[in-house]
C-alpha cells in the first residue's frame, strides 16, 4: 500500500487559511486521495477527496500537485472546531481499505 | 440520518478477562468496519464485513479477538482473554461498499482500558 508522509503538528491562528501538506511519492494511477479529520473523543469524518484535479467542498479545498506526487489541504478560514488530527490517505479505486498514518494534529490558536 | 452507534463508550477490565462490543452501522450500509486505535497512533483495521460475510481479517488477532456480523446488520467484537496491550479506542465504521471515493462513516468509538 502506497504510503504518505505528513508533519506531525501545525498551528494555525483562528480565522486564518490553514495548509496542511501531505507527501506521496509512490503514489499509482489508480489511488485517490482522502482527508479524514479525527476531532477529539471522536472517531474519524471524511472531509475531502480527490484523483488529479483540485477539489473544493463546503468543508476545504484540496489541492493536487501535478505530479501527484504531494497534496495540500486547505482550510480557508480555521476556527477553533478545527482543531483535529487530519490524516492524508491514499485509497485503491478497486479497494475498500483505508490505512491510516499518524497524521497531523492541528492546533487553533484563539 | 442516524450516525454508526457504538455502545458501551467505556469499559474497564482486568487481564484475562472478556469484553464485547456492539456496533450498528447507518441503515443500508452493507459494508462493517471495525478498527483498533491505540493512543497516539491512527486506526488501524481489524476486519471488514460485506453484509455478513468477512471480506477481509488478515491484521484480526484471531487467538484472542472474534468478531460477527448475524444477519448483515449488527456487529459485535469481542475479546478473550484481553490482554494490556488491548487497551485502546475501538471504532467501528460502515459504507455502502464499493471502492473508489466511497467514504466510510464511523461511530464515536469505545475506550476499552486493561488493568
Amino acid at each position: 500500500d502506497a504510503k504518505t508522509t505528513q508533519p506531525n503538528s501545525m498551528e494555525s491562528n483562528e480565522e486564518e487559511p490553514v495548509h496542511l501538506p501531505c507527501n506521496h511519492s509512490t503514489i499509482s494511477g489508480t489511488d485517490y486521495i482522502h482527508w479524514y479529520r479525527q476531532l477529539p473523543s471522536q472517531g474519524p469524518e471524511y472531509v475531502i477527496h480527490g484523483l488529479t484535479s483540485n477539489v473544493n467542498n463546503r468543508m476545504a479545498s484540496l489541492a493536487i500537485a501535478e505530479d501527484r506526487k504531494s497534496s495540500t489541504l486547505i482550510l480557508h478560514r480555521a476556527t477553533l472546531r478545527d482543531a483535529a488530527v487530519y490524516y492524508c490517505i491514499l485509497k485503491m479505486d478497486s479497494s475498500y481499505k483505508l490505512i491510516f498514518g499518524s497524521g497531523t494534529r492541528l492546533l487553533v490558536r484563539p | 440520518e442516524a450516525g454508526v452507534a457504538q455502545s458501551p463508550r467505556y469499559k474497564i477490565i482486568e487481564k484475562r478477562q472478556s469484553v464485547a462490543f456492539w456496533c450498528n452501522p447507518i441503515s443500508g450500509h452493507a459494508t462493517l468496519y471495525w478498527y483498533q486505535q491505540i493512543l497516539g497512533q491512527g486506526p488501524k483495521l481489524l476486519i471488514q464485513f460485506q453484509n455478513n460475510g468477512v471480506v477481509d481479517d488478515s491484521q484480526l488477532p484471531k487467538d484472542r479477538f472474534s468478531a460477527e456480523r448475524l444477519k448483515g446488520v449488527d456487529s459485535t467484537l469481542k475479546i478473550q482473554p484481553a490482554k494490556l496491550e488491548d487497551s485502546a479506542v475501538y471504532l467501528c465504521a460502515s459504507n455502502s461498499g464499493g471502492g473508489g471515493y466511497n467514504e466510510q462513516f464511523f461511530g464515536p468509538g469505545t475506550r476499552l482500558t486493561v488493568l
